[in-house]
Parts: C-alpha cells; structure tokens; sequence
C-alpha cells in the first residue's frame, strides 16, 4: 500500500484565495482525520471522520473552512477565503477501527498564504 | 472534554544518557489509549509506544519505555541510550475508545542530543 497520500505537499496561495488540500487514506482504513500543525498550537484536530460522515468537527476554526469526505478513499479540506493565518502544515491521518490503532499519517501539506 | 498537557516545550540529554519526557492528560473515561509519536525534522510521524489503559503493565519498546499512571493521569516517556537519531519532537496522544476514536496530541517535546 502507498500509504496516505495528501496533495500538494506546498501550496502558496494569496490571501483572499480558494485552497482546496486533497486526501487518499489507506484502502480500508475507516477513520480519517484532518490535523493543522503550527509552532505555536501544535497538532490540532480539525475534524474527523467514521465510514464517511463526519463525527467531530469543532476543531474547526471558522466557517472558512470546510471538509468533505465524499467516498472512502478520497477527502477534501477547503479554506475559502484563505487568510495569512491559516499558513501551517495540514496533515492528514488514517486508521482502521479505533482504540489502540495507531493512525497512519500523510506527508502533510505545507501551505503558505501570502 | 479530554485534554493532553506536555509541560517541557524542549528537553535536551547527552548520547548515551537517559531522558524523561513528561505528559499529562484529562479525561473521565475509563477505556482509552495512550501514544507516544515521533516527528523528526522530515515532518513525517512515526508511532514509538502505546499503553492500553487498562493494562497495568507499563509498556516497552527496546530503548523506549512508559510511565503509566492511570490515577496521576501521567503517562511519561523514558528513553533510554540516547541516540542522535532520537532527536525530534515527540507528541504524546490520547485516544478514546468511545465517542467515535477521536485522538488529540499534546503540545509537544522537542528533544536534542548532544554529542
């Protein structure tokens, strides 16, 4: 299996910009998170979900940003509007049931907005 | 709601030496596990531990090893003959077994070895 793959590994977008990251979790794997990291607040759970439908999405910041997860091996985190603050690494993470499984983590994407 | 505190935003040990990195947590479940990862400067996160904590039995991984104390709500860290390659940030995570499987990190450690 290739593991998780997230895309772009960098975007640079201007601020007022539409950015949509991509995520393709490990075939059967039936949770999926989304992670923000930044040097002051850490790793920080966006939103996750469970066979599709999102469980918990009060890790995300505002309205400007959204996730979907439209089938089992494809999701999407968009920020629309993008500001300068949203400039952090998106991880994005996958596992199989829950409990002591450990999550299988994507490369990241580094996003920069100017 | 369930919380992961990492007091030590830095730690720095000597190679060979032995280094506790400290991690607290809050939750009033009783079924839960808990994580040790590791993110070297590739930003890739690898997992080094995990307990069970319903386990009494601290867990071990070669030159990794826990404290667990379910009572304290602690579960810290030790690592033992310290490499060069276990310099890194480590992020200690909490998962719940209800309430959908959500993990949350602490803030993290981020550990030098000095040569």
């Amino acid at each position: 299996d290739a593991g998780v793959i997230q895309s772009p590994r960098h975007e640079v977008t201007e601020m007022g910009q539409e950015v949509t990251l991509r995520c393709k979790p490990i075939s059967g794997h039936d949770y999926l998170f989304w992670y923000r990291q930044t040097m002051m607040r850490g790793l920080e759970l966006l939103i996750y979900f469970n066979n599709n439908v999102p469980i918990d999405d009060s890790g995300m910041p505002e309205d400007r940003f959204s996730a979907k997860m439209p089938n089992a091996s494809f999701s999407t985190l968009k920020i629309q509007p993008s500001e300068p603050r949203d400039s952090a690494v998106y991880f994005c993470a996958s596992s199989f049931r829950r409990g002591r499984e450990k999550l299988f983590f994507g490369s990241g994407t580094q996003l920069s907005v100017l | 709601a369930q919380t992961v505190t990492q007091s030590q935003p830095e730690m720095s040990v000597q190679e060979a030496e032995t280094v506790t990195l400290s991690c607290t947590y809050d939750t009033s479940e009783s079924d839960y596990y808990l994580f040790w990862y590791k993110q070297p400067p590739s930003r890739q996160m690898i997992l080094v531990i995990r307990q069970e904590a319903y386990k009494q039995q601290n867990a071990t991984e070669n030159r990794f090893s826990v404290n667990f104390q379910k009572a304290a709500k602690s579960f810290s860290l030790k690592i033992s003959d310290s490499q060069l390659g276990d310099a890194a940030m480590y992020f200690c995570a909490y998962r719940s077994n209800n309430q959908g499987g959500k993990l949350i990190f602490g803030q993290g450690t981020e550990l030098s070895v000095k040569p």
